[in-house]
Protein backbone atom coordinates (compact mmCIF):
# COMPACT_ATOMS: atom_id res chain seq x y z
CA UNK A 1 0.00 0.00 0.00
CA UNK A 2 1.07 3.79 -0.55
CA UNK A 3 1.90 5.09 2.53
CA UNK A 4 0.83 9.25 2.64
CA UNK A 5 2.66 11.49 5.37
CA UNK A 6 1.54 14.95 5.72
CA UNK A 7 2.97 17.53 7.99
CA UNK A 8 2.58 18.86 10.63
CA UNK A 9 0.12 17.33 11.98
CA UNK A 10 -1.32 20.64 13.62
CA UNK A 11 -0.74 24.43 13.22
CA UNK A 12 -1.50 27.45 14.68
CA UNK A 13 -1.80 30.94 12.55
CA UNK A 14 -3.39 34.10 12.73
CA UNK A 15 -6.02 35.39 9.92
CA UNK A 16 -4.06 36.59 6.61
CA UNK A 17 -0.99 33.91 7.33
CA UNK A 18 0.36 32.18 4.47
CA UNK A 19 -0.08 28.03 5.71
CA UNK A 20 1.44 25.58 3.54
CA UNK A 21 0.61 21.60 4.40
CA UNK A 22 3.03 18.81 3.04
CA UNK A 23 1.70 15.87 1.87
CA UNK A 24 4.52 13.11 1.27
CA UNK A 25 3.68 9.83 -1.04
CA UNK A 26 5.98 6.27 -0.35
CA UNK A 27 6.31 6.06 -3.72
CA UNK A 28 5.88 8.22 -6.49
CA UNK A 29 2.02 8.71 -7.35
CA UNK A 30 2.27 11.10 -10.16
CA UNK A 31 -0.34 13.62 -9.98
CA UNK A 32 -2.79 11.76 -8.44
CA UNK A 33 -3.65 13.33 -5.16
CA UNK A 34 -6.43 15.71 -4.20
CA UNK A 35 -6.64 17.90 -1.08
CA UNK A 36 -10.05 17.59 1.16
CA UNK A 37 -10.96 20.13 3.64
CA UNK A 38 -13.08 18.50 6.55
CA UNK A 39 -14.95 20.94 9.40
CA UNK A 40 -15.76 19.22 12.64
CA UNK A 41 -19.23 17.40 12.47
CA UNK A 42 -19.03 17.58 8.87
CA UNK A 43 -18.01 15.42 5.29
CA UNK A 44 -15.19 15.86 3.70
CA UNK A 45 -14.88 18.86 1.00
CA UNK A 46 -12.53 18.46 -1.98
CA UNK A 47 -10.54 21.32 -2.64
CA UNK A 48 -7.90 20.56 -5.28
CA UNK A 49 -7.54 17.33 -7.34
CA UNK A 50 -5.11 16.45 -9.69
CA UNK A 51 -2.29 17.85 -7.45
CA UNK A 52 -3.28 21.44 -8.42
CA UNK A 53 -6.56 21.81 -10.07
CA UNK A 54 -9.29 23.92 -8.26
CA UNK A 55 -12.20 22.47 -7.75
CA UNK A 56 -14.98 24.92 -9.04
CA UNK A 57 -16.43 26.84 -6.35
CA UNK A 58 -13.12 26.92 -3.82
CA UNK A 59 -11.80 30.29 -3.26
CA UNK A 60 -8.32 30.53 -5.21
CA UNK A 61 -6.79 31.47 -1.78
CA UNK A 62 -6.53 27.35 -1.65
CA UNK A 63 -3.95 26.41 -4.28
CA UNK A 64 -2.07 22.62 -4.86
CA UNK A 65 1.79 21.95 -6.25
CA UNK A 66 3.92 18.60 -6.43
CA UNK A 67 4.48 15.85 -8.32
CA UNK A 68 5.82 12.43 -7.49
CA UNK A 69 5.95 11.56 -3.77
CA UNK A 70 5.95 15.55 -2.64
CA UNK A 71 3.07 18.24 -3.04
CA UNK A 72 1.77 20.96 -0.79
CA UNK A 73 -1.40 22.28 -0.51
CA UNK A 74 -0.89 26.13 0.66
CA UNK A 75 -3.54 28.91 1.97
CA UNK A 76 -2.33 31.97 1.09
CA UNK A 77 -4.21 34.35 3.13
CA UNK A 78 -5.83 32.52 5.99
CA UNK A 79 -9.31 33.11 6.80
CA UNK A 80 -11.46 32.73 9.94
CA UNK A 81 -13.81 30.09 7.92
CA UNK A 82 -10.65 28.12 7.11
CA UNK A 83 -10.35 26.60 10.59
CA UNK A 84 -10.57 22.84 9.66
CA UNK A 85 -8.61 19.74 9.36
CA UNK A 86 -6.81 18.92 5.44
CA UNK A 87 -6.31 15.78 4.13
CA UNK A 88 -4.72 14.67 1.18
CA UNK A 89 -5.11 11.30 -0.57
CA UNK A 90 -3.63 9.57 -3.36
CA UNK A 91 -5.69 7.31 -6.58
CA UNK A 92 -3.05 6.43 -8.31
CA UNK A 93 -3.37 2.72 -6.98
CA UNK A 94 -5.98 0.69 -4.86
CA UNK A 95 -5.98 1.17 -1.50
CA UNK A 96 -7.03 5.08 -1.79
CA UNK A 97 -5.04 6.08 0.99
CA UNK A 98 -5.22 9.19 3.32
CA UNK A 99 -3.06 11.23 4.97
CA UNK A 100 -3.49 11.34 8.67
CA UNK A 101 -4.54 15.11 8.40
CA UNK A 102 -3.82 18.30 9.75
CA UNK A 103 -5.34 20.61 12.23
CA UNK A 104 -5.19 24.21 11.34
CA UNK A 105 -6.21 26.59 14.10
CA UNK A 106 -6.73 29.98 14.17
CA UNK B 1 -27.59 19.40 -8.10
CA UNK B 2 -24.96 16.20 -6.92
CA UNK B 3 -26.91 14.83 -3.62
CA UNK B 4 -25.68 11.90 -1.95
CA UNK B 5 -27.91 11.27 1.08
CA UNK B 6 -26.90 8.46 4.02
CA UNK B 7 -29.31 6.65 6.08
CA UNK B 8 -29.48 7.61 10.07
CA UNK B 9 -27.39 6.62 13.02
CA UNK B 10 -27.14 3.13 14.04
CA UNK B 11 -26.38 1.41 17.03
CA UNK B 12 -25.35 -2.71 17.35
CA UNK B 13 -24.44 -4.85 19.75
CA UNK B 14 -20.43 -6.64 18.99
CA UNK B 15 -20.96 -9.84 16.66
CA UNK B 16 -24.20 -8.19 15.11
CA UNK B 17 -24.40 -6.78 11.26
CA UNK B 18 -25.25 -2.82 9.88
CA UNK B 19 -26.10 -1.92 6.93
CA UNK B 20 -25.60 1.36 5.26
CA UNK B 21 -27.80 3.47 2.60
CA UNK B 22 -26.46 6.08 0.26
CA UNK B 23 -28.72 7.59 -2.01
CA UNK B 24 -27.64 9.30 -5.28
CA UNK B 25 -29.89 12.15 -6.93
CA UNK B 26 -28.71 15.06 -9.36
CA UNK B 27 -27.28 12.33 -11.92
CA UNK B 28 -26.94 9.47 -13.75
CA UNK B 29 -26.15 6.82 -10.99
CA UNK B 30 -24.56 4.19 -13.26
CA UNK B 31 -22.25 6.78 -14.64
CA UNK B 32 -19.45 6.81 -11.57
CA UNK B 33 -18.32 4.58 -8.76
CA UNK B 34 -19.46 4.33 -5.51
CA UNK B 35 -16.50 4.18 -2.23
CA UNK B 36 -17.35 3.98 0.99
CA UNK B 37 -14.95 5.49 3.83
CA UNK B 38 -15.11 5.66 7.48
CA UNK B 39 -13.45 7.78 10.59
CA UNK B 40 -13.23 6.11 13.64
CA UNK B 41 -13.76 9.22 16.69
CA UNK B 42 -10.77 11.80 16.69
CA UNK B 43 -9.17 9.80 13.69
CA UNK B 44 -8.20 10.23 9.74
CA UNK B 45 -10.21 8.49 7.04
CA UNK B 46 -9.74 5.04 5.86
CA UNK B 47 -10.94 3.65 2.72
CA UNK B 48 -13.27 0.56 3.05
CA UNK B 49 -14.00 0.21 -0.92
CA UNK B 50 -15.99 0.46 -4.01
CA UNK B 51 -18.54 -0.76 -6.42
CA UNK B 52 -19.48 0.21 -9.59
CA UNK B 53 -23.27 0.79 -10.01
CA UNK B 54 -23.40 -0.44 -13.64
CA UNK B 55 -21.98 -3.62 -13.52
CA UNK B 56 -22.11 -4.08 -9.10
CA UNK B 57 -18.29 -4.97 -9.37
CA UNK B 58 -16.66 -4.48 -6.09
CA UNK B 59 -13.20 -4.47 -4.71
CA UNK B 60 -12.43 -4.02 -1.55
CA UNK B 61 -9.40 -3.42 0.95
CA UNK B 62 -8.15 -6.06 2.30
CA UNK B 63 -8.76 -5.40 6.15
CA UNK B 64 -12.31 -5.73 5.27
CA UNK B 65 -12.28 -8.08 2.77
CA UNK B 66 -14.03 -10.99 5.10
CA UNK B 67 -16.91 -8.70 6.82
CA UNK B 68 -17.96 -6.11 4.14
CA UNK B 69 -20.18 -6.44 1.10
CA UNK B 70 -21.28 -3.34 -1.21
CA UNK B 71 -24.21 -3.71 -2.97
CA UNK B 72 -26.57 -1.16 -4.98
CA UNK B 73 -30.11 -0.76 -6.82
CA UNK B 74 -30.25 1.26 -9.51
CA UNK B 75 -34.17 1.36 -9.84
CA UNK B 76 -33.54 3.72 -6.83
CA UNK B 77 -30.03 5.14 -7.30
CA UNK B 78 -28.86 3.82 -3.80
CA UNK B 79 -25.56 1.94 -2.54
CA UNK B 80 -25.22 -0.04 0.47
CA UNK B 81 -22.49 -0.88 2.54
CA UNK B 82 -23.12 -3.64 4.98
CA UNK B 83 -20.08 -5.02 7.54
CA UNK B 84 -20.63 -8.24 9.64
CA UNK B 85 -18.92 -9.26 12.92
CA UNK B 86 -19.44 -5.82 14.28
CA UNK B 87 -16.34 -5.26 16.84
CA UNK B 88 -16.33 -1.93 19.61
CA UNK B 89 -13.53 -0.36 16.92
CA UNK B 90 -16.03 -0.12 14.23
CA UNK B 91 -17.55 2.70 15.63
CA UNK B 92 -16.99 5.22 12.99
CA UNK B 93 -18.89 7.72 10.97
CA UNK B 94 -19.64 5.89 7.67
CA UNK B 95 -19.16 8.02 4.31
CA UNK B 96 -19.99 7.49 0.77
CA UNK B 97 -18.92 9.67 -2.11
CA UNK B 98 -19.13 9.53 -5.95
CA UNK B 99 -15.73 8.58 -7.67
CA UNK B 100 -14.82 11.03 -10.92
CA UNK B 101 -11.74 9.69 -13.04
CA UNK B 102 -9.63 11.75 -14.95
CA UNK B 103 -6.59 11.10 -17.43
CA UNK B 104 -3.98 10.79 -13.85
CA UNK B 105 -6.59 9.66 -11.40
CA UNK B 106 -9.64 10.16 -9.56
CA UNK B 107 -11.34 12.26 -7.04
CA UNK B 108 -14.52 12.23 -4.73
CA UNK B 109 -15.98 15.25 -5.62
CA UNK B 110 -19.29 14.68 -3.50
CA UNK B 111 -19.54 13.00 -0.66
CA UNK B 112 -22.93 12.07 1.47
CA UNK B 113 -23.50 13.75 4.84
CA UNK B 114 -21.95 10.62 6.89
CA UNK B 115 -23.86 7.62 9.25
CA UNK B 116 -22.78 7.58 13.03
CA UNK B 117 -22.19 3.28 13.57
CA UNK B 118 -22.03 2.96 17.14
CA UNK B 119 -21.03 -0.91 18.34
CA UNK B 120 -21.34 -1.22 22.28
CA UNK B 121 -22.76 -3.73 24.13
Amino acid sequence: DIQMTQSPSSLSAFVGDRVTITCRASQSIRTSLSWYQQKPGKAPKLLIYAASSLQSGVPSRFSGSGSGTDFTLTISSLQPEDFAAYFCQQSYNTPRTFGQGTKVEI
Amino acid sequence: QVQLVQSGAEVKKPGASVKVSCKASGYTFSGNYIHWMRQAPGQGLEWMGWINPNSGDTKYAQKFQDRVTMTRDTSISTAYVELSSLRSDDTAVYYCARDIGYSYGNYFDSWGQGTLVTVSS
